[in-house]
């Protein structure tokens, strides 16, 4: 069964660049059958998506956040990465990577533990 | 944007049905996926494209999805269902979640 774990800083300055990484095991991210997927939750509050990238290596990100996020696949380490530029505490939250099948399927099937980043001063 | 609309909140009697809804214009032309996520874990998905349960999910979860209105069914309501529930569907190149509906089992 494939599995995904999220890596990174907890903490993260205002104005700074949040980088997130997910290693993918038991299963190969170059696998045609599937895209990834970034999402977050803030605090007490519900599930928000950042964005995907896909097999073909094209991306989609959430109008709102669009202006601030790179999503990348490293294949060489079996992971992908978030970058989220000049954040704020409104940054705050635990982040989630998934996988959703490609082929224009937005649904999450598998995720990852996620990983809490607090971005404070 | 598309904007889904769950009740905050649902309560269910120990052995009985909870329906979660999950309102959005139009919805019915739209993949409708559920996940449920227990206090400090990540979320589950329980039911895909409106009425498929994924392998482990049992039998008393279910779904359906008509006009604009989805909903998650859930029979024999058991204290480990206790959990909040997300709606999700894909729409003009961006995913979007519904508020979440917290379940709480009597």
């Amino acid at each position: 069964q494939m599995q995904l774990q999220e890596s990174g800083p907890g903490l993260v300055k205002p104005s700074e660049t949040l980088s997130l990484t997910c290693i993918v095991s038991s299963g190969s991210i170059s696998n045609s059958m599937y895209s990834w997927g970034w999402i977050r939750q803030p605090p007490g509050k519900g599930l928000e998506w950042i964005g995907s990238i896909y097999y073909s290596g094209s991306r989609d990100y959430n109008p709102s956040l669009k202006s601030r996020v790179t999503i990348s696949v490293d294949t060489s380490k079996n992971q992908f990465s978030l970058k989220l530029t000049s954040v704020t505490a409104a940054d705050t939250a635990m982040y989630y990577c998934a996988r959703h099948p490609s082929g224009g399927s937005f649904v999450f099937q598998i995720w990852g533990q996620g990983t809490m980043v607090t971005v404070s001063s | 944007s598309y904007d889904l609309t769950q009740p905050f909140s649902v309560s269910v009697a120990l052995g009985q049905t909870a329906r979660i809804t999950c309102g959005g214009d139009n919805i019915r032309t739209k993949n409708v996926h559920w996940y449920q996520q227990k206090s400090g874990q990540a979320p589950v998905l329980v039911i895909y494209r409106d009425n498929n349960r994924p392998s482990g999910i049992p039998e008393r979860v279910s779904g359906s999805n008509s006009g604009n209105t989805a909903t998650l069914t859930i029979s024999r309501a058991q204290a480990g269902d206790e959990a909040d529930y997300y709606c999700q569907v894909w729409d003009t190149n961006s995913v979007v979640f519904g508020g979440g509906t917290k379940l709480t089992v009597l």
